[in-house]
């Protein structure tokens, strides 16, 4: 089954801690992108990934990193934390951008984080 | 810079009744336009899209036209269902070959039999 999944779905965790929300799609997607959803904000994009290797910031990159060493994969890296990143968070994969980001994009199911 | 506003909700109506929700957008050339859902509890889908002025999406009695004389993409359906209820959210893609998407703040639709 074709599908975009996020490990893990639900994280409580404490400021400062390190973590790490994977993301792994099996339709061999060239492009993946991670958004935010906040309430009264809509989704917002965080960083998306044209390949492997290729990553650029989307609208709201502070305090977050990604990593592209293969075109499955795309986790999202908060290196430090903060009770503002509290969020539901959802990566998406599409095939490629040849015709522009119109290809529908499949998302993950959502990682809802809270940091204390 | 580019941006998407959407109608404040929530909207609630009756099943069968006619919808609108508005989206204006702000973007140079010639963006490309989205309609996306969230059904309680899931991810989202795309429902719709446009790629160029005029151009009419369409799926599940769903329509939005693009329309770049008043920069909008207006959400249609000529009557809902209790199953239409979810969030909406408009969306662009700046021209060119990037890989951004600007969201809207997203609509809730609640339907009531």
């Amino acid at each position: 089954e074709a599908q975009v999944t996020q490990n893990p779905r639900y994280l409580i965790t404490v400021t400062g801690k390190k973590l790490t929300v994977t993301c792994s799609q099996n339709m061999n997607h060239e492009y993946m992108s991670w958004y935010r959803q906040d309430p009264g904000l809509g989704l917002r994009q965080i960083y998306y990934s044209m390949n492997v290797e290729v990553t650029d910031k989307g609208d709201v990159p502070e305090g977050y990193k990604v990593s592209r060493k293969e075109k499955r994969n795309f986790p999202l890296i908060l290196e430090s934390p903060s009770p503002n990143q509290t969020s539901l968070y959802f990566c998406a994969s599409t095939p490629d951008l040849s015709g522009g980001l119109t290809d529908t994009q499949y998302f993950g199911p959502g990682t809802r984080l809270t940091v204390l | 810079g580019n941006s998407v506003t959407q109608m404040e909700g929530p909207v609630t109506l009756s099943e069968e009744a006619f919808l609108t929700i508005n989206c204006t957008y702000t973007a140079t050339g010639y963006p490309s336009l989205f309609w996306y859902v969230q059904y309680p509890g899931e991810g989202l889908q795309l429902l719709l899209k446009a790629t160029k002025a005029d151009d009419k999406g369409s799926n599940k009695g769903f329509e939005a036209t693009y329309r770049k004389e008043t920069t909008s993409f207006h959400l249609e359906k000529g009557s809902v269902q209790v199953s239409d209820s979810a969030v909406y959210f408009c969306a662009l893609t700046p021209s060119g070959n990037t890989g951004k998407l600007i969201f809207g703040q997203g609509t809730t639709l609640q339907v009531k039999p």
